[in-house]
């Protein structure tokens, strides 16, 4: 988890409240995304960067919203928090080299009440 | 739509024994076949990964052996340790340089004195 940074930890929303879970890299990569992680389910990829102003949708987007200002800052937002969105998020970063490996922040735990 | 399939869900192995997971994935196109090791409280951490243009990769106790024609991919740990208890997930991408990566929903292994 080296070089991944992601704060919160821990969250409590209430429904219909907005928030910003914060990830910052420290290595320099170019490609940054935001993964959910639900019990039984995996890792479904929400939202990616390739570069600063680039961003795109992962397989989950809907509810969040993400920019890329700069290299080392990806923050998600959550506009109006559901229940359904009460997971564990992972942001992830990596260089766009082949066969370049993937490194994972520590997870923000986020409950919706 | 679940583009790869893991099982078992979960594992119970006497230490010393051999841990096999397996995996089976739909999509031809998929071409960088990766394992994840996640230990509780933690990201996901790359383990070992495979591209299909070879059977099998080893690395120290940890083994991927890859079936192209059945689509499928497996890891094996031998002479499983305590330590290796953690959930394992495998996944896949199309192509090593992909920022995509499709996850299992993953395996917990219990390695039991």
């Amino acid at each position: 988890n080296a070089g991944v940074t992601q704060t919160p930890k821990f969250q409590v929303l209430k429904t219909g409240q907005s928030m910003t879970l914060q990830c910052a890299q420290d290595m320099n990569h170019e490609y940054m995304s935001w993964y959910r992680q639900d019990p039984g389910m995996g890792l479904r990829l929400i939202h990616y960067s390739v570069g600063a102003g680039i961003t795109d949708q992962g397989e989950v987007p809907n509810g969040y919203n993400v920019s890329r200002s700069t290299t080392e800052d990806f923050p998600l937002r959550l506009l109006s928090a559901a229940p359904s969105q009460t997971s564990v998020y992972f942001c992830a970063s990596r260089t766009t080299g082949l066969g370049d490996t993937i490194y994972f922040g520590e997870g923000s735990w986020l409950t919706v009440v | 739509q679940q583009q790869v399939k893991q099982s078992p869900q979960s594992l119970i192995v006497q230490k010393g024994g051999i841990s096999i997971i397996n995996c089976a994935y739909e999509n031809t196109a998929f071409d960088y076949f990766p394992w994840y090791q996640q230990f509780p409280g933690k990201g996901p951490a790359l383990l070992i990964a495979i591209r299909p243009d070879v059977s099998e990769k080893k690395e120290g106790r940890f083994t991927i052996s890859f079936n192209k024609s059945a689509k499928q991919f497996s890891l094996h740990i031998m002479d499983s340790q305590p330590g290796d208890s953690a959930t394992y997930f495998c996944a896949a991408s199309k192509g090593a340089g992909s920022y995509q990566l499709t996850f299992g929903k993953g395996t917990k292994l219990s390695v039991i004195p």
